[in-house]
């Protein structure tokens, strides 16, 4: 789907490294999502931004940290992580009206900690 | 804790038969219902939504969706070796958010 794009697509970084995921979205919606994807596990929503709510799981760590300056662009913030963090973080976008609720996915980022 | 779940396979089935894969939920709340299809190394990608009770066919794929019983299942039709994929399930919870099964694999051997 070339309407979510993420990069990077790959990233290798260290515990102590301070890095960020980017995801934009071309399809004029206006409600982002970021999700984990680890081996043998559901997809697990990390944080929502819509027009209705912002939602987060209460389960992640603040270690992530999300951004969203506006309906296009969402950032994930990553500080100290661990290596169980290792996953691929997908991002996705949903249109936002309601009775919507296809989400569209990017690529994804696939993320190692060492 | 709403859950959605799904055999994880893997569904073994031959060129050109029907692949069936099945998956309940546990909100009776929920009114969308989503198929997605994931190759290895990949993002999911939206292959059928279903709202109301019955059948929507799209190709090769049809969806069927009785809420009563709370199951969804997707079948698809003249199954092909470019098929084989984990398949994944997902029911909304509330107005923002979709609950994921853990997908059931899919291979269409040759």
């Amino acid at each position: 789907e070339t309407g979510v794009t993420q990069t990077p697509r790959h990233l290798v970084m260290g515990m102590t490294n301070k890095k960020s995921l980017k995801c934009e979205q071309h399809l004029g919606h206006n409600a982002m999502y970021w999700y984990k994807q680890s081996a043998k596990k559901p997809l697990e929503l990390m944080f929502v931004y819509s027009l209705e709510e912002r939602v987060e799981n209460n389960s992640v760590p603040s270690r992530f940290s999300p951004e969203c300056p506006n309906s296009s662009h969402l950032f994930l913030h990553l500080h100290t992580l661990q290596p169980e963090d290792s996953a691929l973080y997908l991002c996705a976008s949903r249109a936002g009206d309601r009775g919507s609720f296809e989400q569209y996915f990017g690529p994804g980022t696939r993320l190692t900690v060492t | 804790q709403k859950e959605v779940e799904q055999n994880s396979g893997p569904l073994s089935v031959p060129e050109g038969a029907i692949a069936s894969l099945n998956c309940t939920y546990s909100d009776r709340g929920s009114q969308s219902f989503f198929w997605y299809r994931q190759y290895s190394g990949k993002s999911p990608e939206l292959i059928m939504s279903i709202y109301s009770n019955g059948d929507k066919e799209d190709g090769r794929f049809t969806a069927q969706l009785n809420k009563a019983s709370q199951y969804v299942s997707l079948l698809i039709r003249d199954s092909q070796p470019s098929d084989s994929a984990t398949y994944l399930c997902a029911v909304n919870v509330g107005y923002s958010t979709l609950t994921f099964g853990k997908g059931t694999m899919l291979l269409v051997s040759p």
